[in-house]
């Protein structure tokens, strides 16, 4: 089974700034990761798959990047709407989730 | 646009079956696959099994001995089933829709927790 580590579990911003969360797969995924954004009581909305391509609707200042093991999900200029909880997913060989990351207002 | 409704009881006895109904609507079942993830307290995200467009099914090895999804056309709906459920089965249960190959989960209906207690 492949394992997803993210990270950081908890992450505060003040709006305006740019944060970065990360995911280290146990092995290649050949950049099948997607990223989803869930706020409490709503379903998890899908931002980005295939490590970069942004679904639509998703704005410009969520961005991903990365190769083989280690890929990044960065919001820039972080906006109140964004106050969530972000999971990364592989799906190269199944499905296996990063832990999420909460992101809060400093 | 597509939409997913989960629904079904909120506590089941432990050693009991665990029954949860998923209603879409806005695109057919027929289409892609359809299927369970489960989030469990702690937050932990846990893929359960899916049922094709044609009702083929592929389950979780950590599962398969005690899921079944099964689905109604006529209704657009599918369904889940857990049985001889545990205190360790406790989570919120999501439907969602599969896409593209390889697939990942693009549209997920918001979730129903399960509780599982005596």
């Amino acid at each position: 089974d492949i394992q997803m580590t993210q990270s950081p579990p908890s992450l505060s911003a003040s709006l305006g700034d740019k944060v970065t969360i990360t995911c280290q797969a146990s092995q290649n995924i050949n950049k099948y990761i997607a990223w989803y954004q869930q706020k409490p009581g709503k379903a998890p909305r899908l931002l980005i798959r295939y490590t970069s391509t942004l679904e639509s609707g998703t704005p410009s200042r969520f961005s991903g990047s990365g190769s083989g093991r280690d890929y990044s999900f960065s919001i820039s200029n972080v906006e109140s709407e964004d106050i969530a909880s972000y999971y990364c997913l592989q799906y190269v060989n199944l499905w296996t989730f990063g832990g999420g990351t909460k992101l809060e207002l400093k | 646009e597509v939409q997913l409704q989960e629904s079904g009881p909120g506590l089941v006895k432990p050693s009991q079956s665990l029954s949860l109904t998923c209603s879409v609507t806005g695109y057919s079942i027929t289409s892609n696959y359809w299927g369970w993830i489960r989030k469990f307290p702690g937050n932990k995200m846990e893929w359960m099994g899916y049922i094709s467009y044609s009702g083929s099914t592929s389950y979780n090895p950590s599962l398969k001995s005690r899921i079944s999804i099964t689905r109604d056309t006529s209704k657009n709906q599918f369904f889940l089933q857990l049985n001889s459920v545990t205190t360790e089965d406790t989570a919120t249960y999501y439907c969602a829709r599969w896409r593209g190959i390889p697939n990942y989960f693009d549209y997920w209906g918001q979730g129903v927790m399960v509780t599982v207690s005596s």
